[in-house]
């Protein structure tokens, strides 16, 4: 099982929609979650971390489930410019960040 | 403040043969971290270096080998490259080992 799964993608959604991506990790002694971002050959960009009580950014929010092992982010209203791939992203005190595939994300007008 | 610098940006390179990437990390951090990112994948942890020393590796063969200099820019050398190993290879920067991860552009590697 990998240590990091991360739904298949891609996601084509129109501008406006909502949509979810779904994270799940095998190692319960993570402590760390993040949602990285990475644009098309480009290098990836930290989106926003994820806390066990939950957060929001604007119109992004990161959930994140303990007892699952599961970490989600949803965003709202979708616009162009959020086509990118999402990479779901973990670690353990003190080890390297270990990422997801990632799901790729396409916002058509 | 630059950030992340990496070079080479391209370079092609031959089966059997050693290449040596190189990076810079931005400024203030003293930790370097390289990852190998294959097409449609994601990052692939490689090794992480501290203080001049190698404190964390991933699943790679002995291949992959690193260094740090006192400066703390980092090369990470691979040598008897394979068709496997063509990717992007990305070094990321932190202060400490678990703060965020800032990456370069990163060098992408053709083996051919």
């Amino acid at each position: 099982r990998k240590e990091v799964e991360q739904d298949p993608g891609p996601f084509n959604v129109p501008e406006g929609a909502t949509v979810a991506f779904n994270c799940t990790y095998s190692n319960s002694a993570s402590q760390s979650f993040f949602w990285y971002r990475q644009d098309c050959r480009k290098e990836p960009k930290l989106l926003m971390s994820v806390y066990s009580s939950g957060n929001e950014d604007g119109r992004f929010t990161a959930q994140l489930n303990r007892a699952s092992q599961y970490i989600s982010l949803l965003i709202r209203d979708s616009k162009l410019s959020d086509s990118a791939t999402y990479l779901c992203v973990v670690n353990q005190a003190g080890t390297a960040l270990i990422f997801g595939k990632g799901t790729t994300l396409s916002v058509s007008s | 403040d630059a950030g992340v610098t990496q070079s080479p940006t391209h370079l092609i390179k031959t089966r059997g043969q050693q290449v040596t990437l190189r990076c810079s990390p931005k400024s203030g951090h003293d930790t370097v971290s390289w990852y190998q990112q294959a097409l449609g994948q994601g990052p692939q942890f490689i090794f992480q270096y501290y203080e001049e020393e190698e404190r964390q590796r991933g699943n790679f063969p002995d291949r992959f080998s690193g260094h740090q200099f006192p400066n703390y820019s980092s090369e990470l050398n691979v040598n008897a490259l394979l068709l496997g190993d063509s990717a992007l290879y990305l070094c990321a920067s932190s202060q400490g080992g678990s703060g965020e991860l800032f990456f370069g552009e990163g060098s992408r590697l053709t083996v051919l």
